[in-house]
């Protein structure tokens, strides 16, 4: 069973748009992580939020954590052709388990 | 440094047939993660080690499913028999305990 959910499932943009991808998730947690996969590769963390954080930067990503509706979300500025891969948001739920949602599949058109 | 290796990185069996995946974690990581990947989605825990000590097997099908780590360092996760169901990617990841897991390449597994 998968904790959380991205939503959308899919998203398309154009170089230079910023893309936001959202994930909700059913119970209490310690933290959410959000990790990239890029085609037929392992994945890679991004970043990781705890439960009593609001907000965090990384270079052009930004998550942001709302626990009172359990949902965070992640914005890349000014995407790259680069960046297109599929994200994916992780919560660890205070045993050391990471329970990954469904995925977002960006593709970022040149 | 190297990152999490896994062999082999693709293998096709036919059904009814055993294959086994070979995981070595980043050096110094306690903790090591079997994951199932279906195509289109999230990874899906099937087992976590602490050391030597399977923690959490809970989601690792157990009629045709075993996994060790004998010395707390390199891991196997066999399946014997195979389904057609099993074709999937079997990720190993491996972490210090808390927080971000490094994940390997993955091994994809193709029944027929």
């Amino acid at each position: 069973s998968q904790q959380g959910e991205e939503d959308p499932q899919a998203l398309s943009i154009q170089e230079g748009e910023n893309a936001t991808m959202n994930c909700s998730y059913k119970t209490s947690i310690n933290n959410l992580q959000w990790y990239r996969q890029n085609s037929g590769r392992g994945l890679v963390h991004l970043i990781l939020i705890r439960s009593n954080e609001r907000e965090k930067h990384s270079g052009r990503l930004r998550v942001t954590l709302d626990t009172s509706k359990k949902s965070s979300s992640l914005l890349i500025t000014a995407s790259r052709a680069a960046d297109t891969a599929s994200y994916f948001c992780a919560t660890e739920t205070g045993a050391n388990n990471l329970f990954f949602g469904t995925g977002t599949r960006l593709t970022v058109i040149p | 440094e190297a990152g999490v290796v896994q062999s082999p990185r693709y293998k096709i069996i036919e059904k009814k047939q055993p294959v086994a995946f070979w995981c070595n974690p980043i050096s110094g990581h306690n903790t090591l993660y079997w994951y199932l990947q279906n195509l289109g989605q999230g990874p899906e825990l099937l087992i976590r080690y602490e050391n030597e000590e399977a923690v959490d097997d809970s989601q690792l099908p157990k009629d045709r499913f075993s996994a060790e780590r004998l010395k707390g360092v390199d891991s196997t996760l066999k399946i014997q028999p195979a389904e057609l169901g099993d074709s999937a990617v079997y990720l190993c990841a491996s972490s210090m305990g808390v927080g971000e897991l490094f994940f390997g390449e993955g091994s994809r597994l193709t029944v027929l």
